[in-house]
């Protein structure tokens, strides 16, 4: 059983284009993230969302917006596709702090976008 | 601002080596860290998780430590085989957010 899947798993689109990644995990986690893998392997953080909270990285472009139909899913939609936005995106989940758990946080495998 | 290291930044040796990959974070208040490993092309397994309350956490030949005070963890690797060669990653939860803060990785390459 996969605990955080995402698909497509590689993406290959042209400039200008909308895309969208897809994310759902199974471990009754309440806060989702997405992360972005730039080409020097670097982890940053774009989203983390729960029921109740959406913290945005200011540094995020407003191209991206996240989009949760429930707690198991947060899909990510791109707009107006850029060259540098070729990069590998991942998703996680954790339980929120506060709660009884030890908030490990779980990663989906990625998905690699490709804009030419 | 919470702000991630890892030293070295990549790493060689030769099997049956013990290892030890550090970690430092800027600042203290932190909820855990986790220690990650990602091969190629791959997402990241988590390897190791320390609580804020914890010393020191074991997995088979794997043992993370945690000085929160001095802001340093450090992941220990005995008997290295060549399937640890990946990059690893710690990742510290500030106690202030929900957000994760990666460090950039130890690439480590283990020689048969």
């Amino acid at each position: 059983d996969t605990a955080v899947s995402q698909t497509p798993k590689y993406l290959v689109t042209q400039m200008g284009n909308d895309k969208s990644i897809k994310c759902e995990q199974n471990l009754g986690h309440d806060t989702m993230y997405w992360y972005k893998q730039d080409s020097k392997k670097f982890l940053k953080i774009m989203f983390s969302y729960n029921n109740k909270e959406l913290i945005i990285n200011e540094t995020v472009p407003n191209r991206f917006s996240p989009k949760s139909p429930d707690k198991a899913h947060l899909n990510l939609h791109i707009n107006s596709l850029e060259l540098g936005d070729s990069a590998v995106y991942f998703c996680a989940s954790s339980h929120r702090m506060g709660t009884l758990n030890t908030g490990e946080l779980f990663f989906g495998e990625g998905s690699r976008l490709t804009v030419l | 601002k919470q702000e991630v290291t890892q030293i070295p930044a990549a790493l060689s040796v030769p099997e049956g080596e013990n290892l030890v990959l550090n970690c430092s974070f800027t600042d203290s208040a932190i909820y855990n860290l986790q220690w990650f490993r990602q091969d190629p092309g791959k997402g990241l397994t988590s390897l190791l998780l320390i609580q804020s309350s914890q010393r020191e956490q074991t997995s088979g030949r794997l043992n993370a430590s945690l000085d929160k005070s001095s802001g340093r963890s450090t992941l220990y690797i005995a008997a290295s085989q060549p399937g640890d060669s990946a990059t690893y990653l710690c990742a510290v939860r500030p106690d202030y957010g929900q957000n994760f803060v990666f460090g950039p990785g130890t690439r480590l390459s283990v020689l048969p």
